[in-house]
């Protein structure tokens, strides 16, 4: 099976850029699945920042599409994440996730915890 | 506030038979498919059932789905110690966009 591993700043000051990449070993990005980025606060739910499609466009959730941009690297079988002007309310688990299917999330990677705070 | 709708808790005893509620809209539940997932606390979700009834391989058939309208439901029979832990619902939005459930907490009693 692939796997999946988040890796990035924990620490993220307010205001500033959240930057994180995922990286897929045991199988390629290029094949025929989206991926996704899921995030959850703490002591909360799950919430799907966005996806993109191989080869394709990202799609981004309605609530946070001015501020996030996901990317492919396909060379280094890896998917990023940029999310501008992060506030406290950004802090959570970042979780990076392989779809077969629209919100079918098969595999998923551990998840990394990202604090926003000064 | 999450898109789809679930009660925050459920309880049970071992051996019991469970099921957890997910209510949506015409856009999501009422048009596409509906999707369980299970979270242990302090690890990441697991894909439980699929396509609103479908197991993947090594899901218990303890666990099954079922969708109605805009409304789907899970349901645990035969409740075990091990199945201790919060189970969102999800389905694709028509504004295309993935939403989910405020997730529902199950402890076993």
């Amino acid at each position: 099976q692939v796997q999946i591993e988040e890796s990035g700043p924990r620490l993220v000051k307010p205001s500033g850029t959240l930057s994180l990449t995922c990286t897929v070993s045991g199988g390629s990005l290029s094949s025929t699945q989206w991926w996704s980025w899921v995030r959850q606060s703490p002591g909360k739910g799950l919430e799907w920042i966005g996806e993109m499609y191989s080869g394709g466009d990202p799609s981004y959730n309605p609530s946070l599409t001015s501020r996030v941009t996901i990317s492919v690297d396909k060379s280094k079988s890896q998917l990023s994440l940029n999310m501008s002007s992060v506030t406290a309310a950004d802090t959570a688990v970042y979780y990076c996730a392989s779809a077969s299917g629209y919100a079918k999330f098969d595999n998923w990677g551990q998840g990394v915890l990202v604090t926003v705070s000064s | 506030q999450s898109v789809l709708t679930q009660p925050p808790s459920a309880s049970g005893t071992p051996g019991q038979r469970v099921i957890i509620s997910c209510s949506g809209s015409r856009s999501n539940v009422g048009s596409n498919y509906v999707y369980w997932y299970q979270q242990v606390p302090g690890t990441a979700p697991k894909l439980l059932i699929y396509k609103n009834n479908q197991r993947p391989s090594g899901v218990p058939d303890r666990f099954s789905g079922s969708k109605s309208g805009t409304s789907a439901s899970l349901a645990i029979s035969g409740l075990r110690s091990e199945d201790e832990a919060d189970y969102y619902c999800a389905a694709w939005d028509d504004s295309r966009s993935a939403v989910f459930g405020g997730g529902t907490q199950l402890t076993v009693l």
